[in-house]
């Protein structure tokens, strides 16, 4: 089955730094990324996703990029701001209907 | 905006008791979902169900897990015999479709065996 491998568990900026969260996958039939943002307590909320025929998706400060050849996407975002601390985890989807996520990475924004 | 709803918010079973967790999913989705978070950890798929049937499932989901669809409406993940290890956070989702489509999660059910 599909593995998704998620880097780094724990990653702290400064407000208005730029925060990098990297994911490999294993399953080379995988061909929708979705990137989840999960607050303390609350369910999982979808912030961006990228399908395999795109290499680049941007919305706002948040994007996306996927190199299908390496088997790697990865989450950028840019002029970071407190609220934007939470739990962010990627995921893709493999067979018809199997999303499997990476193991989540705490972001956390420093004033 | 539409959204899954899940009831109950917090359910607390002896272990070997029964649980059934209900989910209604957005109305015009066709495709449901349950997830499990143990507390601290990632999410983890369990099943897939479209067209009154399992579509995929995961290790997770063995002998002691069945999930229903008993009405139009309501999409219920039951667990016949609870143990320890089955306390955690579990998610519903729906979808409008098949493959490429945005999953919407509901709040949840925490789920506590003791």
């Amino acid at each position: 089955g599909e593995n998704v491998e998620q880097h780094p568990s724990t990653l702290s900026v400064q407000e208005g730094d730029s925060a990098v969260i990297k994911c490999t996958y294993s399953d080379s039939a995988s061909n929708y990324f979705p990137w989840y943002k999960q607050e303390l307590g609350k369910r999982p909320q979808l912030i961006i996703d990228i399908r395999s025929n795109v290499g680049e998706k941007k919305d706002q400060r948040i994007a996306v990029t996927l190199n299908k050849t390496a088997k790697h996407f990865s989450l950028h975002i840019t002029e970071t701001q407190p609220e934007d601390s939470a739990v962010y985890f990627c995921a893709a989807l493999s067979g018809y209907s199997t999303l499997t996520f990476g193991k989540g990475t705490m972001l956390l924004v420093s004033p | 905006e539409p959204e899954v709803t899940q009831t109950p918010s917090h359910q607390v079973t002896q272990m070997g008791q029964e649980v059934i967790l209900r989910c209604v999913p957005i109305s015009n989705h066709l495709y449901f979902y349950w997830y499990r978070q143990i507390l601290g950890q990632k999410v983890e798929f369990l099943v897939s169900f479209y067209n009154n049937e399992i579509s995929e499932k995961s290790e997770i989901f063995d002998d002691q897990f069945s999930v229903e669809r008993p009405d139009g409406s309501n999409f219920t993940l039951k667990i016949r015999s609870t143990k320890l290890e089955d306390s955690a956070m579990y998610f519903c989702a729906s979808s409008a479709g098949l493959l490429n489509t945005e999953a919407f999660f509901g709040q949840g059910t925490r789920l506590t065996v003791v």
